[in-house]
């Protein structure tokens, strides 16, 4: 049972342009959203992360949306650069029965900025 | 600070073979986890270490050890290697169990089995 789902699984966007990954959970005990960026070769990096307690928060050209209701969450890329072009990850955290916070991690998403 | 690193970058092993993959962090944190990433499963909990002398299983821990013997390192031991272990393996570090606390990824194992 897939508990993240995120979409699309690949986006091709010009450079300039706005990117939209979208992410879906079902579990009600996530309360930590987490976006990772990753680079061919890399290991993952934090980006930005939401609490659910606010609808949406800004780092730069990157913008997490919340929708608790919803149970949705989406990363929107301003003013996209080929330099953005990576596979992003979204995650959701929630307290483990031991007491740790366990990310549970979407399939990822491959973007790529055409120049 | 070096961060988390990992050794070795590549590895190539037959089936039924052993081996450990290390793992090794400077920032004195508390929280280590082992990752592996396949194409298009995004990435999946193996095994969890809160502490120095404790060890959690994750989301597939099956054909995997970990030991965790001081906050420093925290290898991932592979007891007989089969090819459905071929993947990318990422360990990562935090400070704590806290959620805000910010995960650090190593640079990652690219293992094959045959």
């Amino acid at each position: 049972q897939q508990q993240v789902k995120q979409s699309p699984q690949s986006l091709i966007v010009q450079k300039g342009g706005i990117s939209i990954i979208n992410c879906a959970y079902e579990n009600t005990a996530f309360d930590y959203f987490p976006w990772y960026q990753q680079f061919p070769g890399k290991g993952p990096a934090l980006l930005i992360a939401i609490r659910p307690d606010v609808s949406e928060k800004k780092e730069g050209r990157f913008t997490i949306s919340f929708n608790k209701s919803a149970k949705q969450f989406s990363l929107h890329i301003m003013d996209s650069q080929p330099g953005d072009s990576a596979t992003y990850f979204c995650a959701a955290s929630m307290h483990a029965s031991g007491g740790s916070y366990i990310p549970t991690f979407g399939r990822g998403t491959s973007l790529i900025v055409h120049p | 600070n070096a961060g988390v690193t990992q050794t070795p970058k590549f590895q190539v092993l037959k089936t039924g073979q052993s081996m450990t993959l290390q793992c090794a962090q400077d920032m004195n944190h508390e929280y280590m986890s082992w990752y592996r990433q396949d194409p298009g499963m995004g990435l999946r909990l193996i095994h969890y270490s809160v502490g120095a002398g404790i060890t959690d299983q994750g989301e597939v821990p099956n054909g995997y050890n970990v030991s965790r013997s001081t906050t420093e390192d925290f290898p991932l031991r592979l007891l007989s290697a089969a090819p459905s272990q071929t993947s990318v393996y990422f360990c990562a570090s935090r400070k704590g169990q806290y959620r805000d606390y910010e995960q650090y990824f190593g640079p990652g194992t690219r293992l094959t089995v045959t």
